[in-house]
């Protein structure tokens, strides 16, 4: 069973520095997608970015950037340039066809500081 | 646009009142989701439905019923809810018409549900 991880229940940063959140997978699949959504206290889940396993060139939405590393399964989140709005819960997920679904970890909430 | 409404954004019910939660997309897409969400955990999944079809039941209890009158609507009617069942409730759709499972899913706002 495939299988998302989160280690870090929470992190912190400056606003202007830059943060990386980890995340890592366990699959057999060779074809699937992983995604970033940010959960901030108004609730709303927004997709951040998503990267799909079979291209090699990591995603990248203006500040946000990922590291994905297929063969040691690792997807972190890279915040760069930190702004008060980018606190909120961050959730992880994978998904593989042709299943409807979405795998989460079990999320880091990021508190940015003045 | 990448909009999924819900309504009501927050409600309040006894355990014998019957109400319902409503979702809506106008993108076209064709897989509709129920995730329940309790605080600081990951929201779990419900219900699917795909082409208008239930196509997964996580096992939900019978007091949770939903139903999906067109490809664009998306309910889920309670009736009986037990006070564990307060949570976050997220809609959320993918289009899945070209290669399924493959699709981001783009969630709703959510509804706050609170049973007494």
């Amino acid at each position: 069973a495939q299988t998302v991880t989160q280690s870090q229940p929470e992190m912190s940063v400056q606003e202007a520095e830059t943060v990386t959140l980890s995340c890592t997978y366990d699959t057999s699949e060779s074809d699937y997608y992983l995604f970033w959504y940010k959960q901030p206290p108004s609730r709303q889940m927004i997709l951040v970015i998503r990267q799909e396993a079979y291209k090699q060139q990591n995603a990248t939405e203006n500040r946000f950037s990922v590291n994905f590393q297929k063969a040691a399964k690792s997807f972190s989140l890279k915040i760069s340039d930190s702004q008060l709005g980018d606190a909120a819960m961050y959730f992880c997920a994978y998904r593989s066809p042709p299943s409807d679904k979405l795998i989460f970890g079990t999320g880091t909430r990021l508190q940015v500081f003045p | 646009d990448t909009e999924v409404t819900q309504t009501p954004k927050h409600l309040v019910m006894g355990m014998t009142n019957k109400k319902s939660l409503k979702c809506e997309q106008h993108m076209g897409h064709r897989a509709m989701y129920w995730y329940k969400q309790k605080a600081k955990k990951p929201p779990e999944l419900m219900f699917v439905y795909s082409y208008e079809k239930l196509s997964i039941n996580e096992s939900v209890p019978s007091r949770f019923s939903p139903e999906c009158p067109n490809s664009s609507l998306l309910n889920l009617h309670l009736h009986a809810l037990q006070p564990e069942d307060s949570a976050l409730y997220l809609c959320a759709s993918s289009q899945e018409t070209t290669l399924p499972g493959t699709d981001t899913q783009y969630f709703g706002p959510g509804t706050r549900l609170t049973v007494l």
